[in-house]
């Protein structure tokens, strides 16, 4: 079954519009990571929330962690045209170790 | 403070041929891992080594695949007799110690 479920698989917004990405997780974790990709690209890492923690800020980017739930949510506010990329959660398990284990990505479009 | 390096960014093969795939990590990185993206797919996991020391190969096919991190040189993720299902986008990354990643910009295998 797969430990990262992102939701929903596409997104197209307007810039200047807030865009919100989910991730569904399946056992327990560590630490939770949002990377993105652009296409062709490779990834490159946003911002990691640790298991203890709800929310975690940087820049225009806002990740909150329900571990109740399983589940965490990505929020781009103010969206750029260069923000259009993919966008992908990953989960490192209690016991730590270094295994991401990704979910399948959110396709984010901003239109200019 | 180069980042990872991946080189070749694109390999064609034919069927049956073999693949070499290398990663640099980033200076002061002694953790590797390798990571396989099929199109329109997040990333798996495939292999994580530490210096001459396979950590955890749990996501390595059984057969044609092997990987090395001599205590000298790259990283070295090997196919042997491609097949057409082996196409895809390879990513290595590298850590120092702990759980954030930093990636390469990844090797495209296209096998004809």
């Amino acid at each position: 079954s797969q430990q990262g479920e992102e939701d929903p698989q596409a997104l197209s917004i307007q810039e200047g519009e807030n865009a919100t990405m989910n991730c569904s997780y399946k056992t327990s974790i560590n630490n939770l990571q949002w990377y993105r990709q652009n296409s062709g690209r490779g990834l490159v890492h946003l911002i990691l929330i640790r298991s203890n923690e709800r929310e975690k800020h940087s820049g225009r980017l806002r990740v909150t962690l329900d571990t109740s739930k399983k589940s965490s949510s990505l929020l781009i506010t103010a969206s750029r045209a260069a923000d259009t990329a993919s966008y992908f959660c990953a989960t490192i398990p209690p016991m730590g170790g270094s295994r991401l284990t990704f979910g399948e990505g959110t396709q984010l479009t901003v239109n200019p | 403070n180069a980042g990872v390096m991946q080189n070749p960014r694109h390999l064609v093969r034919r069927r049956g041929q073999e693949a070499r795939l290398r990663c640099s990590p980033m200076k002061g990185h002694s953790h590797v891992y390798w990571y396989r993206q099929l199109p329109e797919e997040g990333l798996k996991f495939m292999v994580y080594l530490q210096k001459e020391n396979i950590i955890d190969e749990s996501g390595m096919p059984k057969e044609r695949f092997s990987a090395e991190f001599p205590k000298e040189g790259p990283s070295i993720l090997r196919i042997q007799q491609v097949v057409r299902g082996d196409s895809a986008a390879y990513f290595c990354a590298s850590s120092p110690i702990g759980n954030e990643q930093y990636f390469g910009p990844g090797t495209r295998l296209t096998v004809t």
